[in-house]
């Protein structure tokens, strides 16, 4: 295993378009997170998931966004009626998830323009 | 809200001199965790401290994480044109696996 994968890095799409975003965690890796990175900004935080379970959401995630890991594996990121502020790297991450410290590996991201 | 300020936001510097980056909270952290990031990458963990009052050493680089572990430096010996990037921390505050990024400090490293 190579590290945390993302498909795909690229995406250029019409605002109002539907977007899925799809990402894949180091294998036996439990933990997955999504961020939003705007240029000079740090990461933020939208949700992360255990297994299968979504534990937690930001509340930068509008109604327009859903996250899903349904199997406990890979993971998407799905952005409805895109608009021209949702353009950012969208990254995804993931953890061991065992006591203790939990270490986050970071995906190469996928970056949307939103034209 | 922003809950980890980090400073300087932005650095420029020779070859060969020493820098250090900082990561200040009003807020207590279980862990914090320092990143690079190049250009169009995702960020890349360099070290993850847990205790306050931790020093850790990789390479030229160490990192310290406060006695009260709300704040935590970043420290260069003899900067490299390698060590050009974006520099982020990252908490965890307790009881939560949810992190939150630092603002970023952009250093640059002339040759």
């Amino acid at each position: 295993d190579t590290g945390v994968s993302q498909n795909p890095r690229h995406k250029i799409t019409k605002r109002g378009q539907n977007v899925t975003f799809r990402c894949d965690p180091i294998s036996e890796h439990n933990r997955l997170y999504w961020y939003r990175q705007t240029l000079g900004q740090g990461p933020e935080f939208l949700t992360y998931f255990q297994n299968e379970a979504q534990l937690e959401k930001s509340r930068l995630l509008s109604d327009r966004f859903s996250a899903e890991r349904p199997k406990g594996s890979f993971s998407t990121l799905e952005i409805q009626r895109t608009e021209q502020g949702d353009s950012a790297m969208y990254l995804c991450a993931s953890s061991l998830g065992s006591a203790g410290v939990n270490e986050q590996f970071f995906g190469p991201g996928t970056r949307l323009t939103v034209l | 809200t922003q809950l980890l300020e980090q400073s300087p936001q932005f650095l420029s510097i020779q070859e060969g001199e020493n820098l250090t980056v900082y990561c200040n909270s009003s807020s207590v952290f279980s862990s914090l965790q320092w990143y690079r990031q190049e250009p169009g990458e995702g960020p890349v963990l360099l070290v993850t401290v847990v205790t306050g009052g931790e020093v850790k050493k990789l390479k030229r680089l160490t990192f310290q994480f406060g006695d009260a572990r709300k704040d935590s430096s970043l420290h260069i010996t003899a900067a490299q044109p390698g060590d050009t990037g974006l520099y982020l921390c990252a908490g965890a505050r307790p009881g939560t696996y949810k992190y939150i990024f630092g603002t970023g400090t952009r250093l640059k490293v002339l040759a």
